[in-house]
């Protein structure tokens, strides 16, 4: 089965912190993903990469970035946390003949 | 913009009972419709999926319907059982052919023992 591990359970961080999050699936997937899950709000996309070094803005960029150096590797940037972005985060990969994602156990980050 | 509605947002059900939830999509072009089931502390996994072309889709007890013209799909689950207890996602195809999807809100379902 396919793997996709993200590497913090969980995370508190300080406001104006830069955080990493980091994600790594095992299956040589191209397509990667990262969402925030919040109460009341579902799951809303942040950004994503088809392929190495290709990445593109997804619903709520604001606040993040991105880096996808290796196919199996996509890490979430929080430039400068702020309260706002005390979350739960999902990364996913899909492979590009199925249509399923296949999402990891989540982050669930908390900023202090 | 594009939009997934879902319903109801919690859902507590008898152990055997069936259960429905339903959503809403707003992109006519949707033509993917995922079921994603949650359980805690894990991320959420496909259960169900059914493409455009298709009005229903049937996996052992669990069931997906489409109304493409009303742009309705709903989950079945009958003759619930403990483990059912999760939240459940649909989410619709975008436009962009990027597989990018649009989720709904979310679903809490409870089966009471």
């Amino acid at each position: 089965d396919v793997k996709v591990t993200q590497s913090s359970r969980y995370l508190v961080k300080r406001t104006g912190e830069k955080v990493f999050l980091e994600c790594v699936q095992d299956m040589d997937h191209e397509n990667m993903f990262w969402y925030r899950q919040d109460p009341g709000l579902g799951l809303r996309l942040i950004y994503f990469s088809y392929d190495v070094k290709m990445k593109e803005k997804g619903d709520i960029p604001e606040g993040y970035s991105v880096s996808r150096e290796k196919k199996e590797r996509f890490s979430l940037i929080l430039e400068s946390a702020s309260t706002n972005q005390t979350s739960m985060y999902l990364c996913a990969s899909r492979e590009p003949t199925r249509y399923g994602y296949t999402f990891g156990s989540g982050t669930r980050l908390t900023v202090v | 913009g594009e939009n997934v509605e879902q319903h109801p947002s919690t859902l507590s059900v008898q152990e055997g009972d069936s259960a429905v939830i339903k959503c809403t999509y707003s992109d006519s072009a949707s033509n993917y419709f995922p079921w994603y089931k949650q359980e805690l502390g894990k991320g959420p996994q496909l259960i169900i999926d059914i493409r455009s072309n298709v009005g229903e889709k049937k996996d052992q007890r669990i069931a997906v319907t489409l109304n493409k013209t009303a742009k309705h799909f709903s989950l079945h689950i009958t003759e619930t059982q403990p483990e059912d207890s999760a939240v459940y996602f649909c989410a619709a195809s975008t436009t962009s052919g990027t597989y990018k999807y649009i989720f709904g809100t979310g679903t809490r379902l409870k089966v009471l023992a």
